[in-house]
């Protein structure tokens, strides 16, 4: 089966940082993706990892490890207009997109 | 950048009616789409993956029958939810693979009364 299970909710405070985490496991996994989404819009991509490690841009960071089945967001300096739900996304073999549980994130000035 | 145009982004309709949603990739071909559903706070659950010119696949306990797709060409995807009823009613969003990830719809509001 697939788990892919990350906080449901967390609050920060402007300027402060947050790490956003993802724990996984799936069938298959061919790279893991983060996406920011404001209630009834599309997904917005953030990040994508498919090797063990940071991939950093800008205010924004992604980790990976694939033997732990784990990944993070992190988010620095943060503004009011990243209050949003953070997704993360396991990509499998046959190239479907399972997306994790979403992490409704509030910032608070 | 790719575009996936969608339509409607918003659709009101009577219980046991049917419903048609249009995915179209805008500057790009789509060879697979695939098909979400979101209900208020939670996230977006797979249903299906429709591919041009063969039968989609559904996860499990999506009904293929309630929701019919068709993927004709490789620039559109259509998802028909057939006699819909209110429990039907949510957030339908779709996706398609392009060359750097994947590219969403806008997403369509449905709301059956």
């Amino acid at each position: 089966g697939q788990n892919i299970d990350q906080p449901t909710e967390m609050t920060a405070t402007e300027g402060a940082i947050v790490q956003i985490n993802c724990t996984y496991q799936t069938s298959g996994f061919n790279g893991l993706f983060w996406y920011q989404q404001h209630a009834g819009e599309a997904p917005t991509f953030l990040s994508y990892n498919v090797l063990d490690g940071l991939e950093e841009k800008g205010r924004f960071s992604s980790f990976l490890s694939r033997s732990k089945g784990y990944s993070y967001l992190l988010l620095k300096e943060l503004q009011m207009k990243d209050s949003a739900s953070y997704l993360c996304a396991v990509r499998e073999r046959d190239d479907k997109l399972i997306f994790g549980t979403g992490t409704r994130l509030q910032v608070f000035p | 950048g790719a575009v996936v145009s969608q339509h409607p982004s918003r659709v009101i309709c009577k219980s046991g009616t049917s419903v048609k949603i249009e995915c179209r990739s805008l500057d790009f071909q789509a060879t697979t789409m695939f098909w979400y559903r979101q209900f208020p706070k939670q996230s977006l659950m797979l249903m299906a993956t429709s591919n041009e010119g063969s039968k989609a696949t559904y996860e499990q306990g999506v009904e293929k029958d309630k929701f019919l797709i068709n993927h004709a060409s490789l620039t559109l995807s259509t998802l028909t939810v057939t006699s819909a009823h209110p429990e039907d009613s949510s957030f339908y969003i779709c996706s398609a693979r392009d060359r750097n990830g994947y590219t969403f719809g806008s997403g369509t509001r449905l709301t059956v009364v």
